[in-house]
Order: structure tokens, then sequence, then C-alpha cells
């Protein structure tokens, strides 16, 4: 089974601030990953397939790069809706996910 | 717009059956896999399996094979999942999500119901 890691675990940011997210896979994965983002009491939400496309209705202050074993989400200028937790999801070996980074307002 | 709506919540004692549904609207049902997905509160995610709603074929992650069973109805555009035999820590909520790829038993999850807690408590 393909392990990701992500980190930080917790992260505490200020809005308008630069927000940079990791997932790490044991093996590599391509580019065979996704990010979501989930808030209290909701489903998640897809915002980054293949590493790097961002799905329809993702802002553009979001973006994904990365490819093999090392991925990164960067949130460019954060926005009081962007406090939530952050998912990587892989796919190219059976499906698992991350444990998830959760962004919090300082 | 893409839609899957699940039922409700469920409370069951260990070892009763529990059945989720999850209804899809906005596309054609038979052209996009789904997939099953659970998360116990405050965790993350784990992986159930696919089923193919066109043709009915699954595929199970081997922690749930002979436990689960992923069935659906094309006439009411429905998928299932079906829990034999549960125990309390199989209390979560479940969710369907779709393959956001045509025909693709692979691909991001582009749309997802909003979740069914199952508590399994005696």
């Amino acid at each position: 089974e393909i392990v990701l890691t992500q980190s930080p675990a917790t992260l505490s940011l200020s809005p308008g601030e630069r927000a940079t997210l990791s997932c790490r896979a044991s093996q590599s994965v391509s580019d065979y990953l996704a990010w979501y983002q989930q808030k209290p009491g909701q489903a998640p939400r897809l915002l980054i397939y293949d590493a790097s496309h961002r799905a329809t209705g993702t802002p553009t202050r979001f973006s994904g790069s990365g490819s093999g074993t090392d991925f990164t989400l960067t949130i460019s200028r954060l926005e009081p809706e962007d406090f939530a937790v952050y998912y990587c999801h892989q796919r190219s070996n059976w499906v698992t996910f991350g444990q998830g980074t959760r962004l919090e307002i300082k | 717009q893409v839609q899957l709506v699940q039922s409700g919540a469920e409370v069951k004692k260990p070892g009763a059956s529990v059945k989720v549904s999850c209804k899809a609207s906005g596309y054609t049902f038979t052209d996009y896999y789904i997939h099953w997905v659970r998360q116990a509160p405050g965790q993350g995610f784990e992986w159930i399996g696919w089923i193919n709603p066109k043709s009915g074929d699954t595929n199970y992650a081997q922690k749930f094979q002979g436990w689960v069973t992923m069935t659906r109805d094309t006439s009411i555009s429905t998928a299932f999942l079906q829990l034999s035999r549960p125990r309390s820590d199989d209390t979560a909520f479940y969710f369907c999500a779709r393959v956001g790829y045509y025909y693709d038993s692979s691909g991001p999850f582009d749309c997802w119901g909003q979740g069914t807690l199952v508590t399994v408590s005696s």
C-alpha cells in the first residue's frame, strides 16, 4: 500500500499569507495525485487533480506541483474561506489518502 | 448540476446489516464509476472500493472483501453499499464519490455525496 505523509499536521497562518502544504508518497505515484479541501460537516471538494491541474471552480490562488513522490499544494494569498483541512489522494496503486493538514487562522 | 445524494444516518447494533444509498443526478449514471470511502469521526479517509454502474462489476479493498457489497440500480440511478456484520469500529461517515473521468475506474473524485453517518453500537 502506498502511504501518503502530509506535513505539517497543522499550519497556523493569517489571511493574506502564503500557505505551502506537502504530501510525500512512500513510492512513486507519477502524477496521479489530487488535493481536496474539507470543511467541518461537509464532504471533500476537489481542488487539484493529476498533481497540477485546477478542478473546475478552483480559484487561481490554489496551485499544485510535483511528481513522483513529492507534491506541494500552494495557496498564494489566504482568504478567510481557505481555513480548512486539506487531504492528498493517490490513485496510482489502489487508492490511499494522506492524514490531512489542518490550516488554521493564526 | 452533477449531484450525489446519500441516505440518512443509521444506528445499528453490532452484526446487524446496514445499507447506504447514493442517488446520482445531473449526468448519465452509467458513464462514471462510483467509489465508496469512509471517514471515522475526526479521522482521515479509508478507501472501500468501486462499482462500475454500467456492468455492476466491483473491486473491493482487501480489508473489506467478504463483508461489504456494492450494488446499483440503474433504473433509479442509485448505488448502494451494504455492510454485513459491522462492528463498533466501523462507525464512520460513509461517502460515495464519482470518478471525474468518463468510464474510468481510476481518477480524481470530482463529486462527493454528503456522507452518511453509520453508528454501530450495542
